[in-house]
C-alpha cells in the first residue's frame, strides 16, 4: 500500500499568517496516464470533509484561491495564505493513483 | 446541486452484517466517469476508504478489510449500498458515501452515518 506521510501533525498559526503543510508518498503518484492523483481535503470540526484540491494542483470549485497545492512525484504541499478563522480543522491528503486508495493520517490546524 | 445521504442501522451486534444505504441527487451512476465511494472515519481518528464503484459497474474494495466488503448501486433509484459481514468492534465509526468522478474523487460528501458494534 502507498502509505501518505503528513508534517507537521499539529500546526498553530495567526491570522494573516501562512500555513503549510507537507506530503510524503512511499511511491510516485505520477500515474502512467501523465496525471498525478493527489488531493486535499479540509475537515472542519463536527463536518464532513470537503475537498479543496485536486490532481495535486487544481482547486475545486468554489475554493477560496488562498488554498494552493503543488508538488510532483512523491512531495506535495498545500500552502494556505492569510489563514483565517474558519480554516481551522484538519487537512488530509489522498492518493488515488494506487489501490488501495489511501489517506494521509491528517495535520491538525488550529489559530493561534 | 449533488446531494447524499447515509442510512444504516445505528447499532449492530458483532459477527452480524452491516448494510448501508448511499441515496443521492444532482448527479447520475450511469454517466462516464461517474463512481460513489465509501469512507469511514472511527471517532477522534482518520479518514479510511473502503471501497468505490463506478458507473460501468466496476468496483474496488480496500483489502484490509479481506472479502468482508461488497459495494453495489442501483442506477435507477439514484441509490449506491455497502455491506460489511462479520463486524466487530473495530468496525464502530461514522461511514460516509462521496461523489466520486473521476479526477476529483470525493467531491461531495454525506453527513455520515454513525454505526456502532456493540453486543
Amino acid at each position: 500500500d502507498v502509505v501518505m506521510t503528513q508534517t507537521p501533525v499539529s500546526l498553530s498559526v495567526s491570522l494573516g499568517n501562512q500555513a503549510s503543510i507537507s506530503c510524503r508518498s512511499s511511491q510516485s503518484l505520477l500515474h502512467s496516464d501523465g496525471n498525478t492523483y493527489l488531493s486535499w481535503y479540509l475537515q472542519k470540526p463536527g463536518q464532513s470533509p470537503q475537498l479543496l484540491i485536486y490532481l495535486a494542483s487544481n482547486r475545486f470549485s468554489g475554493v477560496s484561491n488562498r488554498f494552493s497545492g503543488s508538488g510532483s512525484g512523491t512531495d506535495f504541499t498545500l500552502k494556505i495564505s492569510r489563514v483565517e478563522p474558519e480554516d481551522l480543522g484538519v487537512y488530509y491528503c489522498f492518493q488515488h493513483t494506487h489501490l488501495p486508495l489511501t489517506f494521509g493520517s491528517g495535520t491538525k490546524l488550529e489559530i493561534k | 446541486q449533488v446531494t447524499l445521504k447515509e442510512s444504516g442501522p445505528g447499532i449492530l451486534q458483532p459477527s452480524h452484517t452491516l448494510s448501508l444505504t448511499c441515496s443521492f441527487s444532482g448527479f447520475s451512476l450511469s454517466t462516464y466517469g461517474m463512481g460513489v465511494s465509501w469512507i469511514r472515519q472511527p471517532s477522534g481518528k482518520g479518514l479510511e476508504w473502503l471501497a468505490s464503484i463506478w458507473w460501468n459497474g466496476n468496483t474496488y474494495n480496500n483489502p484490509s478489510l479481506k472479502s468482508r466488503l461488497t459495494v453495489s448501486k442501483d442506477t435507477s433509484n439514484n441509490q449506491a449500498f455497502l455491506k460489511v459481514t462479520s463486524v466487530d468492534t473495530a468496525d464502530t465509526a461514522t461511514y460516509y458515501c462521496a461523489h466520486t468522478p473521476t479526477y476529483y474523487p470525493f467531491a461531495y460528501w454525506g453527513q455520515g452515518t454513525l454505526v456502532t458494534v456493540s453486543s
